[in-house]
């Protein structure tokens, strides 16, 4: 069974640019999470998204948005880019019946803000 | 709302040598527990869960996790490191019956020595 895809795996861009990250859950998983990961922050919570509905959003300005379609891939939106978002960027899915709060994990896209 | 605290931010070890890591969380309402570790470069891979049954819990790798109600606590064991052990671990926490989106602690950074 093929794991979380996550592309790009790395990418730069400058301030004030966009960027759009592509995740690819485990086939059967209806549910998609994205985490930033930044060394002084820790994991923080982005959204969660199921059957193309978000169901749940952390505590992030509006320029981070996401999105899930019908097939379950999820792609998330970081516009006006600030150096501050440089971060890994995780994507996680997991199953809706029985769910516990176990995750799946992608590599990650490395996003690097100059 | 839960939380988690890892209470070492860094736990070096030599090779060979037992290690713990220690994770306490606070809620007022049941709880699923779990341990992730992430390599270098990766996203994180599942160590470890308890949901419910016996507090003693067996996972990849050799590592096993005990989970205390009394003491809040869900510390991560293994008898006796090697040096691929080396890499980042983070405790969650979710609440059952609620939103199952987990609440991550700050990670504790494993470091074994050869």
């Amino acid at each position: 069974k093929a794991g979380v895809t996550q592309t790009p795996r790395y990418l730069i861009k400058t301030r004030g640019q966009q960027v759009t990250l592509s995740c690819s859950p485990i086939s059967g998983h209806r549910s998609v999470s994205w985490y930033q990961q930044t060394p002084g922050q820790g994991l923080q919570f982005l959204f969660e998204y199921f059957s193309e509905t978000q169901r749940n959003k952390g505590n992030f300005p509006g320029r981070f948005s996401g999105r899930q379609f019908s097939n379950s891939r999820s792609e998330m939106n970081v516009s006006t880019l600030e150096l501050g978002d440089s971060a890994l960027y995780l994507c996680a899915s997991s199953r809706a019946e029985g769910y516990t709060g176990e995750l799946f994990f992608g590599e990650g896209s490395r996003l690097t803000v100059l | 709302a839960q939380s988690v605290t890892q209470l070492d931010s860094q736990v070096p070890v030599f090779e060979e040598a037992p290690v713990e890591l220690r994770c306490n969380y606070s809620s007022s309402v049941s709880v699923y527990l779990f341990w992730y570790v992430q390599y270098p470069n990766q996203g994180l891979q599942l160590l470890l869960k308890y949901l419910s049954g016996s507090t003693l819990v067996k996972g990849i790798n050799g590592f096993e996790a005990e989970f205390n109600k009394s003491q809040t606590s869900f510390h991560l064991r293994k008898p006796s490191v090697h040096i691929s052990d080396t890499a980042e671990y983070f405790c969650a926490v979710t609440r059952s019956g609620g939103s199952y989106i987990p609440t991550f602690g700050r990670g504790t950074s494993l470091i074994v020595h050869p």
